[in-house]
């Protein structure tokens, strides 16, 4: 019952380079959730976009939602070494109208020194 | 990881046994989960609490059940333990309902059942 799914399923970039992800959804929501996790540690949020919102912005991540495609996007912008690890959307609903935080697959990236 | 521990952080068990893993909180939040990370599915749910004594399934919640008796103690338990189960379980806890608020991961239980 995966709500959220995240495209690329992996991602290798340089030090520096922009890292784009992007997570597709299926009905409607009223919030989504970007949570990043490093190897061998728990989820660690990062940001919450509200349905009516369409861009977010925290530190070097920005965030879009495009409600009307039943997208969104995390832009991490000059990436570093330290940014290497599995990002997950999740939204507050998920298949069949139930209420749940439910979370994608994640993007695993990469960050090249 | 601030403010959340789980209990132990690694178990071999063997097919049959009863295993249990608690999650503890000093956040005083009213909300808590338990989840499981497979390759190939993420995460997903198992149960969750909405207060003392207060839990409810999740998608995967078949072959496991948990107690609340305290604000502060999730407790899962697989009742009789299955090589399906090796997983890593991850137990949460947020302020308020799903809808709208963030979550706040433990450091996972990684839980090998031969």
């Amino acid at each position: 019952s995966q709500q959220g799914e995240e495209d690329p399923q992996a991602l290798s970039i340089q030090e520096g380079e922009n890292a784009t992800m992007n997570c597709s959804y299926k009905t409607s929501i009223n919030n989504l959730q970007w949570y990043r996790q490093n190897s061998g540690r728990g989820l660690v949020h990062l940001i919450l976009i509200r349905s009516n919102e369409r861009e977010k912005h925290s530190g070097r991540l920005r965030v879009t939602l495009d409600t009307s495609k039943k997208s969104s996007s995390l832009l991490i912008t000059a990436s570093r070494a330290a940014d290497t690890a599995s990002y997950f959307c999740a939204t507050d609903r998920g298949q069949g109208g139930s209420e749940k935080l439910v979370f994608g697959k994640g993007t695993k990236l990469t960050v090249n020194p | 990881d601030a403010g959340i521990t789980q209990s132990p952080r690694h178990k071999v068990t063997e097919t049959g046994t009863p295993v249990t893993l608690r999650c503890h909180q000093t956040e005083n939040h009213r909300y808590m989960y338990w989840y499981r990370q497979d390759p190939g599915h993420g995460l997903r749910l198992i149960h969750y609490s909405y207060g003392v004594k207060d839990t409810d399934k999740g998608e995967v919640s078949d072959g496991y059940s948990v107690s609340r008796s305290k604000t502060e103690d999730f407790l899962l338990t697989l009742e009789s333990a299955t090589s399906s189960q090796t997983s890593v379980y991850f137990c949460a806890i947020s302020e308020s309902s799903f809808r709208a608020d963030t979550q706040y991961f433990g450091p996972g239980t990684r839980l090998t059942v031969l």
